[in-house]
């Protein structure tokens, strides 16, 4: 089974641009979860979805940056306008959250994003 | 809320020493605690897990057991590789509905042969 995939691996833009990250989760999951990942600040946790509704955005930045999950196996992260500082490797991972379950998280290769 | 803490890094250490990496972590009911490795330009990967109170993960000659009395869950290997030189990240799974993963801020390891 494909893992989780994520496109574009990288994005260079320009300030002011707007950014859509893409993710398919691994079929069968039903947990989606977003990361962004700086020097400075770490792994930190943006928004995460269960069942296709987000269930905590308290990670999400700023109004700039939204997350949709149409679907079971689609995601989107948006950010609008982007910002330098909105350079990281934004990184999606996916699980099967349930009884029996321990959560393990399976992640994608990231999508590195550059703000100039 | 959950919280993880981890050993600052980076840590560098000569090939086959033997590796520490501390970990304890905050949480209410039972979680599920995991280390994750990231090797350069990849993304996180699951290294082992463990589900309840003493129970042992290894995987690729590491080794942590859930330490409940101590909160705890160290990373150990005992003869390290140039290979391994990645970031490892503790974490934990709650206990609740939506399982949510918590991470530590991860550790640097630098092994020189």
């Amino acid at each position: 089974d494909a893992g989780v995939i994520q496109s574009p691996r990288h994005e260079v833009t320009e300030m002011g641009q707007e950014v859509t990250l893409r993710c398919k989760p691994i079929s069968g999951h039903n947990s989606l979860f977003w990361y962004r990942q700086t020097m400075m600040r770490g792994l930190e946790l943006l928004i995460y979805f269960n069942n296709n509704v987000p269930i905590d955005d308290s990670g999400m930045p700023e109004d700039r940056f939204s997350a949709k999950m149409p679907n079971a196996s689609f995601s989107t992260l948006k950010i609008q306008p982007s910002e330098p500082r909105d350079s990281a490797v934004y990184f999606c991972a996916s699980s099967f959250s349930g009884t029996g379950n321990t959560g393990e998280l399976f992640f994608g290769e990231g999508s590195r994003l550059t703000v100039l | 809320g959950d919280s993880v803490t981890q050993m600052e890094g980076p840590v560098t250490l000569s090939e086959e020493a033997f590796l520490t990496i501390n970990c304890t972590y905050t949480a209410t009911g039972y979680p599920s605690l995991f280390w994750y490795v990231q090797y350069p330009g990849e993304g996180l990967q699951l290294l082992l897990k463990a589900t309840k109170a003493d129970d042992k993960g290894s995987n690729k000659g590491f080794e942590a057991t859930y330490r409940k009395e101590t909160t705890s869950f160290h990373l150990e290997k005992g003869s390290v590789q140039v290979s391994d030189s990645a970031v490892y990240f503790c974490a934990l799974s709650d206990s609740g509905g939506y399982q949510k993963v918590t991470f530590g801020t991860g550790t640097k390891l630098q092994v020189i042969p």
